[in-house]
């Protein structure tokens, strides 16, 4: 099956740091990636769609210059939450889907936990 | 208004029993999936279904379509704690613009007690 991997699984920093968080596709190519946002006991909310050699796309609410996402190549996204806050701990979570497959099955990534202090 | 309408929100039973989580949507869904996510990892895909009416087994978990291609159900067979976790429907809407975006339902948490 297609694998997703994330990196960190957890870190912590301090407010007003940034933090880069990557999703790799391990064994298939992704022109799009996903960005979600959970907390406790929720669904997944949405953050933006990452698109490979263009810009994201963010859903509405979510800031762009605060959560900076980057699809440099078919295999990695990355986000990078800058000037971090407590109130941007959270887990996040990223899903890609290998190209041509028409069915929206999404595998996601392991998540990533940040906690700001 | 959400989406997807997913129920109950929360369900802790006891070993051995059964239970059925919808999932209800007014929308048309060209696929739907449902995913299981366990604490401190991400959601992993237990079923896709696409055709109207459509039914879908996995041992102990039944997965049913709705004949419009509206809503699902799961329903698991004699629960065991290994089944605790978040469940989560997603559909895909057909379009160009919906083109590989899913709409998640908020999520069933199911406590299976031994």
């Amino acid at each position: 099956g297609a694998v997703v991997s994330q990196h960190p699984s957890w870190v912590i920093c301090k407010s007003g740091t940034s933090v880069k968080i990557e999703c790799r596709s391990l064994d298939f190519q992704a022109t799009t990636m996903f960005w979600y946002r959970q907390f406790p006991k929720q669904s997944l909310m949405l953050m933006a769609t990452s698109n490979e050699g263009s810009k994201a796309t963010y859903e509405q609410g979510v800031e762009k210059d605060k959560f900076l996402i980057n699809h440099a190549s078919l295999t990695l996204s990355t986000l990078t939450v800058t000037s971090a806050h407590p109130e941007d701990s959270s887990f996040y979570i990223c899903s890609a889907t290998p190209g041509g497959q028409k069915t929206g099955e999404l595998f996601f990534g392991e998540g990533s936990r940040l906690t700001v202090l | 208004t959400q989406l997807l309408e997913q129920s109950p929100q929360f369900l802790s039973i006891q070993e051995g029993e059964n239970l059925t989580v919808y999932c209800n949507s007014s929308s048309v869904f060209s696929s739907l999936q449902w995913y299981r996510q366990e604490p401190g990892e991400g959601p992993v895909l237990l079923v896709t279904v696409v055709t109207g009416g459509e039914v879908k087994k996995l041992k102990r978990l039944t997965f049913q379509f709705g004949d419009a291609r509206k809503d699902s159900s799961l329903h698991i067979t004699a629960a065991q704690p290994g089944d605790t976790g978040l469940y989560l429907c997603a559909g895909v809407r057909g379009g160009v613009t919906n083109a590989g975006k899913s709409t998640f339902g908020d999520g069933t948490t199911l406590t299976v007690k031994p």
